[in-house]
């Protein structure tokens, strides 16, 4: 199975400063079709996950420009440009590449 | 507005069998692959069975291959988890989503005890 560990685990954010999470996957994401299926999801408390970024960069609808994905490969990271109360959670990293699909541990952000 | 709506969670001894459901509203299930993904309390996703598009082919998760059963019914709508042999690791909320999970349930809680 695809490992995905994330970094960090917890991280304390500063309203209106940036903030970054890291996830490395144990292989290769990029499919044979010249797909990376990667995604990225937050789960605010008590709430179900909320699809944010998929195939790497592409931010769903509804989701502010403050979050943007980047990466390749192996190495993607999920950066907020300015930290907002509505983004503490847990953020969750996602491939979809090769079966089984998995996450990441989850990183829990706060203020 | 695409919906999904789980139900069928609850307590079960070890060794029984429930099984869920998730109605869909909004799209046509056929048309997406669809998955189960469960959430063990205070821990991380794990996507258990997920079906493509059309129902051809069906994905388990190891730790439950021969014991859960992925499945849709298109008259209704609604997708299934046929669960059976439960353990106590499975206790979790089970979560439908669609395609690589743009949308989600509310969850459905299912707990495996004596």
């Amino acid at each position: 199975d695809v490992v995905m560990t994330q970094s960090p685990l917890s991280l304390p954010v500063t309203l209106g400063q940036p903030a970054s999470i890291s996830c490395r996957s144990s292989q290769s994401l990029v499919h044979s079709d010249g797909n990376t299926y990667f995604n990225w999801f937050q789960q605010r408390p008590g709430q179900s996950p909320r699809r944010l970024i998929y195939k790497v960069f592409n931010r769903d609808s509804g989701v502010p420009d403050r979050f943007s994905g980047s990466g390749s490969g192996t190495d993607f990271t999920l950066k907020i440009s300015r930290v907002e109360t509505e983004d503490v959670g847990v953020y969750f990293c996602m491939q979809h590449t090769h079966w089984p699909w998995t996450f990441g541990q989850g990183t829990k952000v706060e203020i | 507005e695409v919906q999904l709506v789980e139900s069928g969670g609850g307590l079960v001894q070890p060794g029984g069998s429930l099984r869920l459901s998730c109605a869909a509203s909004g799209f046509t299930l056929s048309s997406s692959w669809m998955s189960w993904v469960r959430q063990a309390p205070g821990k991380g996703l794990e996507c258990v069975a997920t079906i493509k598009q059309g129902g051809s082919d069906k994905y388990y998760v190891d730790s439950v291959k021969g014991r859960f059963t992925i499945s849709i019914d298109n008259a209704e709508n609604s997708l299934y988890l046929q669960m059976n042999s439960l353990r106590a690791e499975d206790t979790a909320v089970y979560y439908c989503a669609r395609g690589s999970g743009i949308s989600w349930g509310q969850g459905t809680l299912v707990t495996v005890s004596s």
